[in-house]
C-alpha cells in the first residue's frame, strides 16, 4: 500500500518558470510533511516542511501548499533555475516522535536554461 | 551546519559476506534511523532506534539485519549474509523528535553485492 502518492514522475520546466509537484496521502495520523531535494549520489536534503494546521509555508522561492480536507500537499518552486534540477521527494511523518517517514516515489525535475 | 556522517561512501562485497555500515548522527539527536534506496526508486524505511533499542522495523529488516549503537557517537547497520538484492544506497538519519523532528540524512553508503 502506497502511503504517499507523488506526481508527476518527471517534470521539465524552462528557466524562470514555476515547477509544481503534487502529493496525496491517506493516513490522517500524519503530522509533518517535509519535502526533500536529492542530487545524484547524495542523501535527501530537507528543503521545506509543513504541519497540517498551516495551509501554506513559504521559504524563499519554495512554497508548500497544504489542503487538509483533500489530504493533498504540493511544492511550488518559483523562478526555477538550472541548479534546481534534482529529484524531489515528498514525505509524511506518522504522528509519534519515533515515527518514520513515508516517502513518495520522487519527481525528477529538469530546468532548461 | 551539523551533519550526519556515513562511512564508507561505497562498499563492494561478495554475496554471503557480512557488511557493517557506519554512521555518526548529529550529536544532540536522540532518534536514529536507517533507510535504503534501490537505484532510481523511492527511499524506504528500514528501522528506527531510540534509547538503545529498536522502536520500529519494516518488513525489509529481517533477521539478516541488525543495528547497534556501540558507543556514544556511532550507529551501525550490519547485514549478516548479503544477497544481490541488498545492493542499494543506505542512508542513516537522525532526528530531534517532536515537534520539528529535524530529520537529517547522511550522504549514504552505496552497497554493491556481487
Amino acid at each position: 500500500q502506497q502511503q504517499v502518492k507523488q506526481s508527476p514522475q518527471s517534470l521539465i520546466v524552462q528557466k524562470g518558470g514555476i515547477s509544481i509537484i503534487n502529493c496525496a496521502y491517506e493516513n490522517t495520523a500524519f503530522d509533518y510533511f517535509p519535502w526533500y531535494q536529492q542530487f545524484p549520489g547524495k542523501g535527501p536534503a530537507l528543503l521545506i516542511a509543513i504541519r497540517p494546521d498551516v495551509s501554506e509555508k513559504k521559504e524563499g522561492r519554495f512554497t508548500i501548499s497544504f489542503n487538509k480536507s483533500a489530504k493533498q500537499f504540493s511544492l511550488h518552486i518559483m523562478d526555477s533555475q538550472p541548479g534546481d534540477s534534482a529529484t524531489y521527494f515528498c514525505a509524511a511523518h506518522r504522528g509519534s516522535t519515533l515515527g518514520r517517514l513515508y516517502f513518495g516515489r520522487g519527481t525528477q525535475l529538469t530546468v532548461w536554461p | 551546519e551539523p551533519e550526519v556522517t556515513q562511512t564508507p561512501s561505497h562498499q563492494v562485497t561478495q554475496m554471503g559476506q557480512e557488511v557493517i555500515l557506519r554512521c555518526v548522527p548529529i550529536s544532540n539527536h536522540l532518534y536514529f534511523y536507517w533507510y535504503r534506496q534501490i537505484l532510481g526508486q523511492k527511499v524506504e524505511f528500514l528501522v528506527s532506534f531510540y534509547n538503545n533499542e529498536i522502536s520500529e522495523k519494516s518488513e525489509i529488516f529481517d533477521d539478516q539485519f541488525s543495528v547497534e549503537r556501540p558507543d556514544g557517537s556511532n550507529f551501525t547497520l550490519k547485514i549478516r549474509s548479503t544477497k544481490l538484492e541488498d545492493s542499494a544506497m543506505y542512508f542513516c538519519a537522525s532526528s530531534t523528535g517532536w515537534p520539528n523532528y529535524g530529520y537529517t540524512f547522511g550522504s549514504g553508503t552505496r552497497l554493491t553485492v556481487v
